[in-house]
């Protein structure tokens, strides 16, 4: 059975800091990989989505991710980290058919 | 073209009432999916509709149910409701058609956040 794990429930950063969310996933065969960003009181948003090809992949608001077969992970980055980033993150493997949510990690960044 | 539209966004009910919740996808999209989300459990994924047809459940009891209308417009509607329903129901669409390998990734609406008081 499918299934995704963010270690990190809660991740502190230093506006302008480097970040990288952990996501380890369990997956039968190629997995399909999501980032999504969620606000408070609001739904849920795309950063980005790995299908095939590349391993790393662009995403939206400066955000990349990598995917590693061998580690089973796809971990998120972003260079420099924006106040507005404050945010929860999801990461999520499957399809529209069957998509697998983490538990998600909520980002705090400090001024 | 216009997003997700949930509603209510906000919803207080009593216990052993039963609520509907609505959510037009996004034009054109076909697909569309009901999580719950609260605190302790995180998104759990509820049903799954394509084309008016329930193609998947997620594990929730039968006073869980929907529907999907030919305009693709979904309703969800929760019986006898419970203190542990309250949550934020999120509603997803995807442009994914039927027999498609690749997946598109949803766009949510905003949620209803129900309260069972």
């Amino acid at each position: 059975a499918q299934s995704v794990t963010q270690p990190d429930i809660h991740i502190t950063v230093s506006e302008g800091a480097s970040l990288e969310l952990r996501c380890n996933y369990s997956y039968g065969a190629t997995p399909y990989l999501f980032w999504y960003v969620q606000s408070p009181g609001q739904g849920l948003q795309l950063l980005l989505k790995y299908f095939s090809g590349d391993t790393l992949v662009q995403g939206i608001k400066g955000f990349e991710a990598e995917f590693k077969r061998s580690q089973s992970s796809f971990n998120l980055r972003k260079p420099s980290v924006h106040w507005s980033d404050a945010a929860e993150y999801f990461c999520a493997v499957g399809d529209e058919n069957d998509m697998r949510f983490g538990a998600g990690t909520r980002l705090t960044v400090k001024p | 073209k216009a997003g997700v539209t949930q509603t209510p966004r906000y919803l207080i009910k009593t216990r052993g009432q039963q609520v509907t919740l609505s959510c037009s996808p996004i034009s054109g999209h076909r697909s569309v999916s009901w999580y719950q989300q609260t605190p302790g459990q995180g998104l759990q994924f509820l049903f799954e509709y394509f084309s008016e047809t329930q193609r998947n459940k997620g594990n929730f009891p039968g006073r869980f149910s929907g529907r999907q209308f030919s305009n693709s417009r979904s309703e969800m509607n929760v019986s006898t409701l419970e203190l542990g329903d309250s949550a934020l129901y999120l509603c997803a669409s995807s442009s994914k058609s039927r027999g498609s390998s690749s997946p598109y990734g949803y766009t949510f609406g905003s949620g209803t956040r129900l309260t069972v008081v």
